[in-house]
């Protein structure tokens, strides 16, 4: 079946960098998108963006460019996301989520634990 | 970008009434518009997906309907264990946006 184990939770600066990851196992990575969202404390889910591990072809949200890198290792099956210039505003909970598809569309069907970053000097 | 604005933010309900969410998009969506179940420190569950579709293994006590640009989210008879936040999301243009939510509690 598929899952995806997430990376643990992060305490880090403000300014500074974190990478998170994510590893898929239970389908062919390569031939899936891993997508990322972002879920603020009380707030809603944001999608990130989402990279092809197969050529390591990536799409950002526009308001996550700069802010998110979206990166793959085919060897371990596992997908990261680097968040840089830290500021509160990036504390959150961060998902992986592959998705499903049907006829005409899609949807996210599995998605990973989830990790907690919290941004505090 | 798609706006989903997603109604009421919280509902407090006793077992066995019926809950009804809704969910209006800024943009036409046709019936591309998925449903979520979220529980309290887990990673949402989907719950509904394209052309108002349960999902395998979700109970037919939820349901959805909609199409263009209103959509609703119904659970018949709630029960205790359907307490969590609910969220719909639309994947017809990227990027994928979501509502809100709806915090479900029961009395």
């Amino acid at each position: 079946q598929v899952q995806l184990q997430q990376s643990g939770a992060e305490l880090v600066k403000p300014g500074s960098s974190v990478k998170i990851s994510c590893k898929a196992s239970g389908y062919t990575f390569t031939s899936y998108d891993m997508h990322w969202i972002k879920q603020q404390p009380g707030n809603g889910l944001e999608w990130i963006g989402w990279i092809y591990p197969g050529n390591g072809n990536t799409k950002y949200n526009q308001k996550f460019n700069g802010k998110a890198t979206l990166t793959a290792d085919k060897s371990s099956s596992t997908a990261y996301m680097q968040l840089s210039s830290l500021t509160s505003e990036d504390s959150a909970v961060y998902f992986c989520a592959r998705l499903g598809y049907g006829s005409y569309s899609y949807w996210f069907a599995y998605w990973g634990q989830g990790t907690l970053v919290t941004v505090s000097s | 970008e798609t706006t989903v604005t997603q109604s009421p933010a919280s509902l407090s309900m006793a077992v066995g009434e019926k809950v009804s969410i809704s969910c209006k998009t800024s943009t036409d969506i046709d019936d591309d518009m998925n449903w979520y179940q979220q529980k309290s420190g887990e990673a949402p569950k989907l719950l509904i997906s394209e052309g108002n579709t349960l999902r395998p293994g979700v109970p037919s006590r939820f349901s959805s309907s909609g199409y263009g640009t209103d959509f609703v989210f119904t659970i018949n008879n709630v029960l205790l264990g359907d307490e969590g936040i609910y969220y719909c999301q639309q994947s017809d243009n990227v990027p994928d946006t979501f509502g809100a939510g709806t915090k479900l509690e029961l009395k």
